[in-house]
């Protein structure tokens, strides 16, 4: 089955650096990653997600980028903010339903 | 959120006794899905459903069995309780492939 690793596991920056977390996945398969975000307490909410057919998807301040030959993908996130603080994961599937998830990213966004 | 509730919220239960978990959606979404959520495991499938009755087996589905016999309602239920099934459980649904997964409020289980 398909396998999802994350790093870091936990990442610090200072209000308006970005922030990077990056994701690999091993069935070349897969065709569709997002990527959740979960406040302390909260569920998981999409926050972007991209397709294998496409190479780079942005959303204002966040965006993602895929390498299928390297099989991996990446989250960045632009003028980190405090609310941006929250656990991250990325997921990949074969088709956008059964979602193998990485193992998260907690992002602290420090004044 | 797609209009999903999972109940209970939080439950407390002896080791070796029945657990069932409901999840309920008011968006008549075809896809639904148990997940389990630990400490540095992510986010782990453990059934899914694609239809009324029509049900499939997750990553890591012992120990669990659903049932949805009503597009709104896909049922949980762990037949004797484990301290390692210890965990906070999302429901999630799905209106098709191609669309996002909405996930509910979750479900903290604690077996003692």
């Amino acid at each position: 089955g398909e396998n999802v690793e994350q790093h870091p596991s936990t990442l610090s920056v200072q209000e308006g650096d970005s922030a990077v977390i990056k994701c690999t996945y091993s069935d070349s398969a897969s065709n569709y990653f997002p990527w959740y975000k979960q406040e302390l307490g909260k569920r998981p909410q999409l926050i972007i997600d991209i397709r294998s057919n496409v190479g780079e998807k942005k959303d204002q301040r966040i965006a993602v980028t895929l390498n299928k030959t390297a099989k991996h993908f990446s989250l960045h996130i632009t003028e980190t903010q405090p609310e941006d603080s929250a656990v991250y994961f990325c997921a990949a599937s074969v088709g956008p339903s059964k979602l193998t998830f990485g193992t998260g990213t907690r992002l602290q966004v420090t004044l | 959120d797609a209009g999903i509730t999972q109940s209970p919220r939080h439950k407390v239960t002896e080791t070796g006794t029945p657990v069932t978990l409901r999840c309920h959606q008011t968006e008549n979404h075809r896809y639904m899905y148990w997940y389990r959520q630990d400490p540095g495991h992510g986010l782990r499938l453990i059934h899914y459903s694609y239809g009324v009755k029509d049900t499939d087996k997750g990553e890591v589905s012992d120990g669990y069995s659903v049932s949805r016999s009503k597009t709104e309602d896909f049922l949980l239920t762990l037949e004797s309780a484990t301290s390692s099934q210890t965990s906070v459980y999302f429901c999630a649904n799905q209106l098709a492939e191609g669309y996002e997964q909405y996930f509910g409020p979750g479900t903290r289980l604690t077996v003692t």
